[in-house]
């Protein structure tokens, strides 16, 4: 069984461009979560796609948006970058099939805005 | 999801049983506690969950008192590895797939050897 997983792991953008950050779920799971996570914080939830669909949003502006595809990868896009934005981005593979809402978390992307 | 206070940061002695308390006086009756932790530089990992009874599993312990109000996550015998930040989170566990995780900024657990 494969964990999840994201691309790339550090990226190191200037400030007012674009990021694409990518994560793969794990097998058989639908749903994937996306937090923001700055430094000495604990995550922040961003939004989730539940079969391909947006299905909830935290407290982010719409230049964050993200896809997830039909074998149920999911991208992040964030435009306009702000030097704010700089995080360690993580994302979260979980199933609706499961008894017990437990979310697997990749590695995480490290972004940096200058 | 309701609120949850935890420590900032704790230290144990390498194989001694670390406790890690979590207030939540606010919980309500179909909120589950949860326990996440997340090493340096890795993604949280989940650790165990409960809703009333304590709960055991091979990675720990989860004491909740009977008011629900607060719970403890027992790690039994500590080791170098149990180093990593610890997030109690109230979170109704429902398998809609529709949920987020609220995370706190956690306890900082540090072993010592």
């Amino acid at each position: 069984e494969t964990g999840v997983t994201q691309s790339p792991t550090h990226l190191i953008k200037t400030r007012g461009q674009q990021v694409t950050l990518r994560c793969s779920s794990q097998s058989g799971h639908n749903t994937v979560s996306w937090y923001q996570q700055a430094l000495g914080q604990g995550p922040q939830f961003i939004f989730q796609y539940y079969r391909e669909e947006e299905n909830g949003r935290g407290n982010f502006p719409p230049r964050f948006s993200g896809l997830q595809f039909p074998n149920y990868s999911s991208e992040l896009n964030v435009n306009a970058l702000e030097l704010d934005d700089s995080a360690l981005y993580l994302c979260a593979s979980s199933s609706d099939g499961t008894s017990i809402y437990e979310q697997f978390f990749g590695p995480g992307t490290r972004l940096t805005v200058l | 999801d309701a609120k949850t206070t935890q420590p900032p940061s704790m230290d144990c002695a390498e194989g001694r049983a670390a406790n890690l308390p979590c207030n939540h006086s606010t919980i309500s009756g179909n909120e589950y506690v949860y326990w996440y932790r997340q090493i340096h530089s890795q993604g949280p990992q989940y650790i165990i969950h409960g809703l009333k009874n304590n709960e055991t599993n091979e990675m720990a312990s989860l004491i909740i008192t009977e008011d629900r109000k607060s719970s403890t996550l027992i790690l039994p015998h500590a080791t170098l590895r149990d180093t990593a930040v610890y997030y109690c989170i109230a979170h109704r566990g429902t398998n809609f797939g529709n949920e987020k995780l609220t995370f706190g900024t956690g306890t900082r657990l540090t072993i010592i050897p």
